[in-house]
């Protein structure tokens, strides 16, 4: 089945205590993205990778790092996490040549709270 | 600046009672229009795609369609199953990328 896993589900730590959202797809995508859901502000790209080792910042940068060393994965990491990147994230990939036609892919989402 | 605007922020329905979800976009360049699905907790799920004025989509209780500088998504007698937020999403201008509005989150009632 194609699709794009996130994990944990959930997740709850403490301020300044680093960790890593995991991402992978099975759909041999090129393009991948992060992006935070926040009530009222509906979703934001945090940052975005065109390829195997090409990232860039999306709307919200701060306070996270990527990395994109095989296609299928693109973690997020979160060096010292704060109270305000609490929040539901979703890792997405899409083909570059299919991009227009179907979006992206979402996965299920990872729900952090920072304490 | 690019930007996607939907209306309105909820919409509460009886079962049966057709009604439309309105998305305006401002964004130079559009190459894509998308509607997507969102139940609580999950991921947004992929509904349609429109890529210029005067194009329709349906699918089941839903039809989408595109002018120069709105969409609609028509729900047509809907079911307490259609509950969910509807998210529109542009794609194209100066950005490249899918910008997404705040979403209409619809309870439809039996």
């Amino acid at each position: 089945e194609a699709q794009v896993t996130q994990n944990p589900r959930y997740l709850i730590t403490v301020t300044g205590k680093k960790l890593t959202v995991t991402c992978s797809q099975n759909m041999n995508h090129e393009y991948m993205s992060w992006y935070r859901q926040d009530p009222g502000l509906g979703l934001r790209q945090i940052y975005y990778s065109m390829n195997v080792e090409v990232t860039d910042k999306g709307d919200v940068p701060e306070g996270y790092k990527v990395s994109r060393k095989e296609k299928r994965n693109f973690p997020l990491i979160l060096e010292s996490p704060s109270p305000n990147q609490t929040s539901l994230y979703f890792c997405a990939s899409s083909s570059l040549r299919d991009r227009p036609n179907y979006g992206y892919t979402f996965g299920s989402g990872t729900r952090l709270t920072v304490v | 600046e690019d930007q996607v605007t939907q209306s309105p922020e909820a919409l509460r329905l009886q079962e049966g009672e057709s009604s439309s979800l309105n998305c305006s976009y401002t964004v130079s360049g559009l190459r894509g229009l998308f509607w997507y699905r969102q139940d609580p907790g999950k991921g947004p799920e992929f509904l349609f795609t429109l890529y210029s004025a005067g194009e329709e989509k349906e699918k089941e209780r839903l039809k989408a369609t595109l002018t120069k500088k709105e969409s609609f998504l028509h729900i047509t007698a809907p079911k307490p199953e259609d509950s969910a937020t509807y998210l529109c999403a542009s794609h194209g201008g100066a950005t490249n990328k899918l910008i997404f509005g705040t979403g209409t989150l619809l309870a439809v009632q039996p």
